[in-house]
């Protein structure tokens, strides 16, 4: 496997449901992103990991809850969810120069996985 | 307030013909810019970025791009296109000194008639 890995590729589930999303890079990076893409809408940055520790979470609703036990794997545990949950989720990684302290040259180029789509019933 | 905004959420191209998509931010400082490409199906590939220096920015594929101060603008320009440019394009920026997060327009769907 090579760059960054999503299963499943399609997941669909009921409002009481309980599953997660994998995300794995193959890159070597040290960051790692959790986005939502809906139709019609930007794409919206959920979490993001730096170094295994969580640095940011954009007022997601507690039933995401997002797991990175390593600095190559990602999780979204997904409990409880609504209906407009439904959409399509974007792992990223990218590789964060040690010691910057701001500007994109800290954020670093992400790459992207080819997303789970999640549906909602 | 910070913005990035794509006018045309639409744009239809012949093959060989030239393709300008826009992107315009909001912003009282130089941000850094990105574009990505999406493919049905694929997740986000970075086609060129702009941080500082030349304003005009060579990317993969045969894209680039333009940084226009005076315009608030970074639009991305193909001189000829291909079938397999068909796809959906998103601008997006680091507002500097705003967490250093990626935001995205809400994105031009390319479609490429043969």
């Amino acid at each position: 496997e090579t760059g960054v890995t999503q299963t499943p590729r399609h997941l669909v589930m009921g409002m009481t449901n309980k599953k997660s999303l994998k995300c794995e890079q193959h890159l070597g990076h040290n960051a790692m992103y959790w986005y939502k893409q809906s139709a019609k809408k930007p794409l919206e940055l959920m979490f993001v990991y730096s170094l295994e520790e969580r640095v940011e979470n954009n007022s997601v609703p507690s039933r995401f809850s997002p797991e990175c036990p390593n600095s190559s794997h990602l999780f979204l545990h997904l409990h409880t969810l609504q209906p407009e949950d439904s959409a399509l989720y974007l792992c990223a990684s990218s590789q964060t120069p040690p010691g910057t302290s701001g500007g994109a040259g800290a954020l670093g180029e992400q790459f992207f996985g080819p997303g789970t789509r999640l549906t909602v019933l | 307030a910070q913005s990035v905004t794509q006018p045309d959420i639409h744009i239809t191209v012949s093959e060989g013909a030239s393709l300008e998509l826009r992107c315009n931010y909001s912003y009282g400082a130089t941000p850094y810019l990105f574009w990505y490409v999406q493919s049905p199906g694929q997740g986000l590939q970075l086609l060129l970025k702009y941080f500082s220096g030349d304003t005009l920015v060579q990317g993969i594929k045969g894209f680039e791009a333009e940084f226009k101060r005076s315009q608030s603008s970074f639009n991305l320009r193909k001189p000829s296109v291909h079938w397999s440019d068909a796809a959906e394009y998103f601008c997006a920026v680091v507002f500097t000194g705003g967490g250093n997060k990626l935001t995205f327009g809400t994105g031009t769907q390319l479609k490429v008639e043969l």
